[in-house]
């Protein structure tokens, strides 16, 4: 079977550096995605690692570690428009399973 | 830019009707996946296609449910006969690049169904 594990929710001020962990069990992997979704909205991408190690889109940073079936997603100088709901996805014989979704609340 | 037109937006119909859900890739797509979504469950794939033909539809909760694609610019996904436990917001994505990874994915805005 495959599993996805991720904190139900995090909390963060305005400013601040949030770090979502995923960890995950699956046969068949290819690499980790990771997915925003405000309320009422539908799933956007925001990265993908295929390989080990750190990818970085503006604000956004994601980390794979293979050995450790481990990835994380970084959100800097965090906004008031990154609450939404971040889902890791495992890409495993051309599908995606999704993990359970970390709701992030950020305040003022 | 991959775009997704899906409708109904919102469906509100009661136990026992028949319910069909339209996805529409605006660009065709060889590729396409059929997503439900609900607070219990979180994000499940029901059905994906490729090159029109279904590859997995193991996610498909029973024969209720049934899912085409005609064609590269167009699927359905019938529910008959609907049930209250099949509320849900109901999705539908495209690779973002035809052709490209099924990793990167472009979903829809979803159809929020509402069974009585």
């Amino acid at each position: 079977g495959q599993s996805l594990e991720q904190p139900s929710e995090v909390t963060a001020v305005e400013g601040a550096i949030v770090q979502i962990n995923c960890t995950y069990q699956t046969s068949g992997f290819y690499g980790l995605s990771w997915y925003q979704q405000h309320d009422g909205g539908a799933p956007t991408f925001l990265s993908y690692n295929a390989l080990d190690g750190l990818e970085e889109t503006g604000r956004f940073s994601s980390f794979l570690s293979r050995s450790d079936s481990y990835g994380y997603l970084l959100l800097q100088e965090l906004q008031m428009k990154d609450s939404a709901s971040y889902f890791c996805a495992v890409a495993s014989f051309q599908k995606l399973v999704f993990g359970t979704g970390t709701r992030l609340l950020v305040s003022p | 830019d991959a775009g997704v037109i899906q409708s109904p937006r919102h469906e509100v119909t009661e136990m026992g009707q028949e319910v069909t859900l339209r996805c529409k890739p605006i660009s065709g797509h060889n590729s396409l996946f059929w997503y439900r979504q609900t607070m219990m469950r979180g994000l499940e794939l029901l059905i994906y296609f490729n090159n029109n033909v279904p590859i997995d539809d193991s996610g498909m909760p029973e024969d209720r449910f049934s899912a085409k694609m005609p064609n590269a610019s167009f699927s359905t996904l019938k529910i008959q006969p609907s049930e209250p436990r099949d509320s849900a917001v109901y999705f539908c994505a495209i690779p973002r690049q035809d052709g490209g990874s099924d990793n990167e994915q472009f979903f829809g805005p979803g159809t929020r169904l509402t069974v009585l």
